[in-house]
């Protein structure tokens, strides 16, 4: 069983469109975290988020927390090519990571 | 730079042949990460440490040998290899609530 579900699996979109990507469980936790990451190489940490409600915005990427602390989105405007990569979500309870399966997301030019 | 280097970056190894990964990190962080990357599966822990000399299981532990003398290593010992431990290997470390990897070892078990 997946602690954390990621949808859609695949996503393919043309540049200059808007996506969202979902990260969903049925637990609670105290933050979570969002990665992409580039065909050939490790994970890099795009966010982390706390607090129940709680949006953040990195350029063109908005990240949003759950009220309830159970699930985030990503929201992508106006998608560009350099946006192309597998984006996961991950969770800390205990001492461990779980990460989702990701979302691949493939920008067309 | 600071950061985390992991080596090789490629291994090719037979059935049988005792592999080991490296894996050297340059902030002093506390806790440190092993895991495989394989499609379908995403990443899975292999094995942490919350400091030198201390490590657990992870989720897909077995087949595979840890150790952490200093708080900058922390190499991945493949005792025995076998094809099913063909993957992408990725080093964390963590700061908080938050991870850091290296670039990662795809090694390739024939």
């Amino acid at each position: 069983t997946q602690l954390l579900e990621q949808s859609p699996q695949f996503l393919s979109i043309q540049e200059g469109e808007n996506l969202t990507v979902y990260c969903n469980s049925s637990s609670v936790f105290s933050s979570l975290q969002w990665y992409r990451q580039e065909p050939g190489e490790g994970p890099v940490l795009l966010v982390t988020v706390v607090t129940g409600g709680e949006v953040k915005k990195l350029k063109r990427l908005t990240f949003q927390f759950g009220d309830a602390r159970k699930d985030s989105s990503l929201h992508i405007t106006a998608a560009q090519p350099g946006d192309t990569g597998l984006y996961l979500c991950a969770v800390l309870s205990g001492n461990q990571f779980y990460f989702g399966t990701g979302t691949s997301l493939t920008v067309i030019p | 730079d600071a950061g985390i280097t992991q080596s090789p970056r490629y291994k090719i190894t037979e059935t049988g042949r005792q592999v080991t990964l490296m894996c050297h990190q340059t902030w002093s962080h506390s806790y440190m990460f092993w895991y495989r990357q394989d499609l379908g599966h995403g990443l899975r822990l292999i094995y942490y440490s919350a400091a030198a000399d201390i490590t657990d299981k992870g989720e897909v532990p077995d087949g595979y040998v840890v150790s952490r003398s200093k708080t900058e290593n922390f190499p991945l010992t493949l005792e025995s290899a076998t094809r099913s431990q063909t993957s992408v290997y990725f080093c964390a470390s963590r700061e908080f609530y938050e991870q850091y990897f290296g670039p990662g070892t795809r090694l390739t078990v024939t």
